[in-house]
């Protein structure tokens, strides 16, 4: 079935530094990314929707300054949190939607948990 | 407006024994529904969907779900509980392109 790789599965960084965490569909063309947030007993948020070659839509609340996506390719995208704080620390998926089933059906990354110390 | 209610947070079975997770969902479009089922410290995993054809829907892992319009219900079921189960069920709903996630249940197994 359809893979979608995110590295770096665990990461730890000191307040102030930025983490860039990658989203790879492995083996599809994904026409639109997006990127979720997890709070520890809480469901998913989702962050932002990216296209291929176009800026990221974000929700509502979300600081895009803070939270810089790239989507440079249709099968790549990553997500850069800036001076990450410790607030900033949580568990954070991406998901593509493939291009060959109409874009109906997302898959998931296996998450990458920050911790910013 | 479109939402889903999962309506336990938690839900405890005995190894064996039947599982049902209930979801609720209201749209104001024909609704895709889909269960993803999330393991500690790991991704999401699509369990199974309802895209507008058989309303019975089996999934992997020996799970189904009935897409019940008139109750708007989307009920995840399995005849008989393993350990391996054990783990938060989402429930989500495809309106118009917009994904709309439940809250979750917890899945608890006792020996």
């Amino acid at each position: 079935g359809a893979v979608v790789s995110q590295h770096p599965s665990w990461v730890i960084c000191k307040s102030g530094t930025s983490v860039k965490i990658e989203c790879r569909s492995l083996d599809f063309q994904a026409t639109t990314m997006f990127w979720y947030r997890q709070f520890p007993k809480q469901s998913l948020m989702l962050m932002a929707t990216s296209n291929e070659g176009s800026k990221a839509t974000y929700e509502q609340g979300v600081e895009k300054d803070k939270f810089l996506i790239n989507h440079a390719s249709l099968t790549l995208s990553t997500l850069t949190v800036t001076s990450a704080h410790p607030e900033d620390s949580s568990f954070y998926i991406c998901s593509a939607r493939d291009r060959s089933s109409g874009g109906h059906i997302q898959y998931f990354g296996a998450g990458t948990r920050l911790s910013v110390l | 407006a479109q939402s889903v209610t999962q309506l336990d947070s938690h839900v405890s079975v005995s190894e064996g024994t039947p599982v049902l997770l209930r979801c609720n969902y209201s749209s104001s479009y024909s609704p895709s529904l889909f269960w993803y089922v999330q393991h500690p410290n790991k991704g999401l995993q699509l369990l199974l969907k309802y895209t507008s054809a058989a309303t019975l829907v089996k999934g992997i892992n020996g799970f189904e779900a009935e897409f019940k319009k008139s109750e708007t219900s989307f009920h995840l079921t399995k005849p008989s509980a393993h350990m391996s189960d054990a783990a938060e069920y989402f429930c989500v709903l495809d309106s118009n392109y917009q994904l709309i996630w439940g809250a979750g249940t917890k899945l608890i197994i006792k020996p």
